[in-house]
């Protein structure tokens, strides 16, 4: 059966800080990968997907940037961090249409 | 371009009371999908229910149905029998026909459910 893994669970870092959080599937191959942010209370933000290794396409404009240096692995990444990117990110992989997308437990970033 | 409206933004229902949460959605595309997601206080992304737009049958999972109302672009969550452990934020979701498709979300509906 196919799994989605995605860590730390929490992170706490100071401004201007980089960031650095991976996210990786088993049990499938070539999967569609995402990665949403979600604001305190609120909906959640496409970042970035990738269809293929090396494929990224940004949604929004911003001081994040993702990489997907292999199949199954998805890599969110900032070099300085701001007070803005605090949040729930949370990662996803998507094959099936039927089903929609599988997410991963999340990251809670808070930036001080 | 695709919109999905959830016009609720909180509610308050009686435990075992059936809950109907709303879902309008805008699309251009002939083939859709809609989906509900259910987040908890943990924060993860349950999958709940799956309809296709040429279903002719409403989805139905469990205590989870979907009141499917193609014409009028609506595919409302109804929740039978409310548990607390329904207490949770509900996600309706939309994705086009093709699997590079985005899924679109809802801002969402907070459900407390009360004792």
């Amino acid at each position: 059966s196919q799994t989605i893994h995605q860590w730390p669970a929490t992170l706490v870092q100071p401004v201007g800080s980089p960031l650095s959080l991976e996210c990786t599937v088993e049990g499938t191959s070539n999967p569609n990968l995402y990665w949403y942010r979600q604001a305190a209370g609120r909906g959640l933000q496409l970042l970035f997907y990738s269809v293929g290794i090396g494929q990224i396409s940004s949604e929004v404009p911003q001081n994040l940037s993702a990489s997907r240096p292999q199949d199954r692995q998805f890599i969110l990444s900032s070099k300085k961090l701001l007070l803005s990117d605090s949040g729930f990110y949370l990662c996803a992989w998507g094959r099936v249409l039927t089903y929609g997308y599988t997410f991963g437990s999340g990251t809670r970033l808070t930036v001080v | 371009a695709q919109k999905i409206t959830q016009t609720q933004p909180g509610m308050f229902v009686q435990e075992k009371e059936a809950v109907t949460l709303d879902c309008t959605y805008d699309t251009s595309d002939q083939s859709y999908g809609l989906f509900w997601y259910k987040q908890p206080s943990s924060g993860e992304m349950i999958f709940l229910i799956y309809q296709g737009s040429y279903d002719e049958q409403n989805a139905t999972e469990g205590r989870y149905s979907l009141n499917f109302q193609k014409a009028r672009k609506s595919a409302n969550l109804v929740i039978s029998a409310s548990q607390l452990g329904d207490s949770a934020m509900y996600f309706c979701a939309m994705r086009g026909p093709n699997r590079d498709d985005k899924i679109i979300f809802g801002k969402g509906t907070r459900l407390h459910i009360l004792p």
